[in-house]
């Protein structure tokens, strides 16, 4: 089945530094999500992509479509200490099966 | 408030004592899921359900049921629970079609089986 690679799986960093993640596929999707979980909370979606090259921003994130539909980054610029939690990628299957598939997670931990 | 919402949130239970945790989502939508979480594996799909009556399998499906009588509930019954369905549970649901990927996820049920 789809498999989603995530990467880094942690990423320890000082406030105020930008951070970058990522996920790359073999398959292709429709659509790309970013979820932020929030510890001991369900994830909550942060940004939705629905076109191929798509860049979109939500305030201190910004997330890419890639163009062979494949992969999606996520960066978060200046960051501060309530960015900390597991982000997840998430891609939605096409053909009609509505299954989203999502990464394993990028862990971020920032020092103040 | 738009919410979904599972109980309980906590749950320590034996093995083979037949167990139900519930799921109820105010949103109107069609489309509900169950995930497990665990460390390094993220999040998988257990059972999903497209409207009412309609279910079907995710990806771990084993030792699980779900059933669809409503709209708003999805309820994910363990019959004989293992040690090895210990988890972290989560309900979402979202609506269907073009542009609705907006997942809405509950709070989590953490779930020990001894």
């Amino acid at each position: 089945g789809q498999q989603l690679n995530q990467s880094p799986q942690s990423m320890f960093i000082q406030e105020g530094e930008d951070v970058s993640m990522n996920c790359t596929s073999s398959s292709i999707f429709n659509t790309w999500l970013w979820y932020k979980q929030d510890p001991g909370e369900g994830p909550v979606l942060l940004i939705a992509l629905y076109k191929a090259g798509e860049l979109t921003s939500n305030g201190r994130l910004t997330a890419q479509f890639g163009i062979t539909r494949k992969d999606s980054f996520l960066n978060i610029s200046a960051s501060i200490p309530s960015d900390v939690g597991i982000y997840f990628c998430a891609g939605l299957v096409g053909g009609g099966s509505e299954k989203l598939v999502f990464g394993k997670g990028t862990k971020l931990t920032v020092n103040p | 408030e738009a919410q979904v919402t599972q109980n309980p949130r906590y749950l320590i239970t034996v093995t083979g004592k037949k167990l139900t945790v519930t799921c109820s989502q105010n949103m109107n939508h069609e489309y509900m899921s169950w995930y497990r979480q665990d460390p390094g594996l993220g999040l998988r799909q257990i059972y999903y359900s497209m409207n009412v009556e309609v279910t079907d399998k995710g990806d771990v499906p084993e030792g699980y049921k779900v059933s669809r009588k409503e709209k708003r509930n999805f309820p994910l019954i363990l019959e004989s629970p293992s040690p090895n369905q210990t988890s972290l549970y989560f309900c979402a649901s979202r609506r269907l079609g073009t542009g609705a990927y907006e997942q809405y996820f509950g709070p989590g049920t953490r779930l020990t089986v001894t």
